[in-house]
């Protein structure tokens, strides 16, 4: 079964400070992970995924991630927060390609709050 | 760009009435997603198709919901009858298979009162 767990609700930073939003991930199988971005009384928007390969990932509005196996981790980070940024980020698992059948399991998100 | 389409945005009805979503899909993609997002939450998967077929619907309550995909393309999500706690962002996704990065719609909010 797979399972997310976001640390923090809540995340606030100025403008141009760095973000970081954590996510764990829980998979029995080898997952794939995501990133969305949901803005108010929207859909979510993906930013960025992780497949296979390289485990930095690069994704839309100069986000990126790191799939670290041994941390289970795919924590979302940006060098500089810009005002825009304000939004609930989703972290996401689902089993990869060759895996069957698996869930897309989303975490409860964490609201980013940028400050001028 | 290919969107995928959900109607209504917004619907509000009295408890104990039916009412039903509907989404339209990216063309081509095979799989598709009822999800449920309540007012601070991550989304919960209701019901997830492949082409026609439901691959899982354990979370989908099935006294009072149901959903089809009869041709494999656009779905449709019923409630009847509606109950308060129904009250939420009901959310439509697809991607090109499983395990492959789904696209959202704009999700439809309902509040029932």
């Amino acid at each position: 079964a797979q399972s997310v767990t976001q640390l923090g609700s809540h995340v606030s930073v100025s403008e141009g400070a760095l973000v970081l939003l954590r996510c764990n991930y829980s998979s029995s199988v080898p997952p794939y992970l995501f990133w969305y971005v949901q803005y108010p009384n929207q859909g979510l928007q993906l930013l960025l995924k992780y497949t296979t390969g390289a485990t930095l990932v690069k994704g839309i509005n100069g986000f990126e991630a790191e799939f670290k196996k041994s941390e289970t981790s795919f924590h979302l980070t940006k060098p500089s927060a810009h005002m825009s940024d304000a939004a609930e980020y989703f972290c996401a698992v689902s089993g990869s390609m060759n895996t069957g059948f698996q869930k897309l399991v989303f975490g409860t998100g964490t609201r980013l709050l940028v400050s001028p | 760009e290919a969107e995928v389409a959900q109607s209504p945005r917004y619907k509000i009805t009295e408890k104990s009435q039916a009412v039903a979503f509907w989404c339209d899909p990216i063309s081509g993609h095979a799989t598709l997603y009822w999800y449920r997002q309540i007012l601070g939450q991550g989304p919960e998967l209701l019901v997830q198709f492949q082409d026609e077929s439901v691959v899982d619907d354990s979370q989908l309550p099935k006294d009072r919901f149901s959903a089809e995909r009869l041709k494999g393309v656009d779905s449709t999500l019923k409630i009847q009858p509606a109950e308060l706690g129904d009250s939420a962002m009901y959310l439509c996704a697809s991607s090109l298979r499983e395990n492959t990065e789904a696209f959202f719609g704009q999700g439809t909010r309902l509040t029932v009162v």
